[in-house]
């Protein structure tokens, strides 16, 4: 059963913000939520990741309701080079290692 | 910056081949995985390891098999390629702290097995 439920594909202008929904309506209280993204021919890239506060780094915020059932990446000023296939995964920290699953994402492209 | 290097981005390989793939970290991360990538079934991970000389199968272990000498470098064997290893490999690694989850990918090596 896929943990997280998010839009296949979204546009954004370049310049703008783009606010990438994800729903994980079955969220337990020790999963956290991280987002990685795929630039087409690259590794997957790490992001942000959160509990149950908002957070921020120098790559985009993350809002995570109240409720923890949804949350948003906020990528506050996008660029061309933000065009990507973007990750939504919940995880508690004791599930067996290493275990990336990554389901089909968000394709975003941004444009001119 | 954390930077993880996999030896090849292109490799293409005959059947019954062995092949080594090699993945290099240079942040001091204790936990390194090597993952497959295929159109359609998304990440899948073959191993991993969190110490040297330390392995742990992943999901999907078959065929393949690793080394780990060095705390710097993870290297994923196929003892004898087969078609249905034709694959995107990704090497990632992670420390003890970040978690496994706050993983850093090299840029992929393109395996095609002919």
């Amino acid at each position: 059963d896929a943990k997280t439920t998010q839009p296949p594909s979204m546009d954004c202008a370049e310049g703008r913000a783009a606010n990438l929904p994800c729903n994980h309506s079955t969220i337990s209280g020790n999963e956290y939520v991280y987002w990685y993204r795929q630039i087409h021919s690259q590794g997957p890239q790490y992001i942000i990741h959160g509990l149950k506060n908002n957070e921020t780094n120098e790559m985009a915020s993350l809002i995570i309701t109240e409720d923890r059932k949804s949350s948003t990446l906020i990528l506050p000023h996008a660029t061309l080079r933000d065009t990507a296939v973007y990750y939504c995964i919940v995880r508690s920290l004791t599930d067996s290692w290493g275990k990336l699953q990554f389901g089909a994402g968000t394709q975003v492209v941004v444009t001119p | 910056d954390v930077k993880v290097t996999q030896s090849s981005r292109y490799l293409v390989k005959r059947t019954g081949e062995k092949v080594f793939l090699e993945c290099v970290q240079d942040m001091d991360h204790e936990n390194m995985f090597w993952y497959r990538q295929d159109p359609g079934l998304g990440l899948r991970l073959i191993y991993f390891s969190y110490d040297v000389k330390m392995k742990e199968k992943g999901d999907i272990p078959e065929g393949y098999s690793v080394s780990r000498e060095k705390k710097e470098r993870f290297s994923l064997i196929l003892e004898s390629a087969s078609t249905n290893q034709t694959s995107m490999y990704l090497c990632a690694s992670s420390s003890l702290a970040g978690g496994d989850y706050e993983q850093y990918f090299g840029p992929g090596t393109r395996l095609t097995v002919t």
